[in-house]
């Protein structure tokens, strides 16, 4: 029951390097689009969040861009570091997740 | 440290047995969220439980329950346990700041099923 496509599935960029990690939904009644950030062994933690009426959020380096019309929304990390380095979950409210992205940032 | 808390860290039990599963949210949330999240599949949403009520309902098993006690404590049962069920289970609890939901996710507890 994937409502959320979320890709590329892996990343490697080197530090400095903007990744940037796309997500797609299909139900427009969602209406919370939180990004959450996961390092190994630990639970999920919110990283920020955009609702549908904002086309762009910036906090800190972490900037989300979204696509109302083209129902898809994005992550840019600016001058990544190796301690982004993690798995990072898109979601559509707080019951749909993408199957998560798994960046390495290398030094 | 998110305030949410989750025991056991770590269970290994055999197929057909049952465990239970312990949560609790932070200081003042109403609201427990419990996931599955296994390789293959990502974080999959199983149930939320807002202040003792079944809230919403996910991709939860008929051989899964959970319930939320009046301290808010929450806890998720799995029964007839399967080799599928082995991964790691979160529960999460919210607060609404400004409008706006956020949750805080346990450290989780970890299951393998042999």
């Amino acid at each position: 029951q994937q409502q959320v496509k979320q890709s590329p599935q892996s990343l490697i960029v080197q530090k400095g390097g903007i990744p940037i990690i796309n997500c797609a939904y299909e139900n427009t009644a969602f209406d919370y689009f939180p990004w959450y950030q996961q390092f190994p062994g630990k639970g999920p933690a919110l990283l920020i969040a955009i609702r549908p009426d904002v086309s762009e959020k910036k906090e800190g380096r972490f900037t989300i861009s979204f696509n109302k019309s083209a129902k898809q929304f994005s992550l840019h990390i600016m001058d990544s570091q190796p301690g982004d380095s993690a798995t990072y979950f898109c979601a559509a409210s707080v019951m749909r997740f993408g199957a998560g992205t798994r960046l390495t940032v290398k030094p | 440290d998110s305030g949410v808390t989750q025991t056991p860290k770590h269970l290994i039990t055999a197929t057909g047995q049952r465990v239970t599963l312990r949560c609790s949210p932070r200081s003042g949330d109403l609201s427990v969220y419990w996931y599955q999240q296994s390789l293959d599949q990502g974080l999959q949403f199983l149930i939320q439980y807002y202040n003792g009520e079944e809230r919403a309902k996910g991709n939860i098993l008929e051989r899964f329950s959970a319930q939320q006690f009046p301290d808010l404590h929450s806890e998720l049962n799995l029964s007839s346990l399967e080799l599928g069920d082995s991964a790691l289970y979160f529960c999460a609890s919210s607060a609404l700041a400004g409008g706006q939901e956020t949750q805080y996710f346990g450290p989780g507890t970890r299951l393998l099923v042999l």
